[in-house]
């Protein structure tokens, strides 16, 4: 148990379908992230959310939309992907992103298929 | 080009044997550093952590060492076991006293352990 719980852990998704990434964490942090994490690359940081406004979105393509209900909940809206973007999409918290004391700590993923 | 990264893709040691996983950093003002273990199927997994103020810091059956002089970073693992094997890769934060958000992570080495 991690913590951090992600769902669903596989995805299969066409070109023109509209689906959702859900990750909740049981860790009483106030920070959420989304990662991208694609073969043979290091993790690319997509999304951050402190205390659920968004602190940061790394130029990430419009058709991932995160939201953030509250401290616990993120959400990674998807629609009209492509194929490069299959990987795997890792949700993570940490207390805050204030000053570094405390690491991320990461759920185990959503594996994302495009065809 | 990256500055957080790895000398070796994959690693391969005896069961019993140390494993030391190297990782080169460029830049002098990254104050924050973390070892991430990544089993297959999961997500990271925090090990340890190290401030820029400290040289060694150990865990259980870890230890992780930063030479700031070289700008590298190493973890060492004792007695490797089975349940070790991983991709391994660290993280630095490049913003002095920055958060969470500002982790750059390589691209990780796979640990192989040989029974």
């Amino acid at each position: 148990e991690t913590g951090v719980t992600q769902t669903p852990r596989h995805l299969v998704m066409g070109m023109t379908n509209k689906k959702s990434l859900k990750c909740e964490q049981h860790l009483g942090h106030n920070a959420m992230y989304w990662y991208k994490q694609s073969a043979k690359k290091p993790l690319e940081l997509m999304f951050v959310y402190n205390f659920k406004e968004q602190t940061e979105n790394n130029s990430v393509p419009s058709r991932f939309s995160p939201e953030c209900p509250n401290s616990s909940h993120l959400f990674l809206h998807l629609h009209t992907l492509q194929p490069e973007d299959s990987a795997l999409y890792l949700c993570a918290s940490s207390q805050t992103t204030g000053p570094v004391n405390s690491p991320l700590h990461f759920g185990n993923g959503t594996r994302l298929t495009v065809t | 080009g990256e500055s957080v990264g790895l000398h070796l893709p994959t690693l391969s040691v005896q069961e019993g044997d140390n494993s030391i996983i190297n990782c080169a950093y460029s830049n002098s003002a990254s104050d924050y550093f973390i070892w991430y273990k990544q089993e297959s199927g999961k997500g990271p997994q925090f090990i340890i952590d190290i401030r820029s103020n400290m040289d060694k810091r150990q865990g259980q059956r870890v230890t992780v060492l930063l030479n700031k002089t070289v700008k590298h970073l190493s973890l060492q693992i004792a007695a490797t076991q089975p349940g070790d094997s991983a991709v391994y890769f660290c993280a630095e934060n490049r913003h002095s006293g920055g958060g969470a958000d500002g982790l750059t992570f390589g691209k990780g080495t796979h640990l192989i352990i040989q029974p």
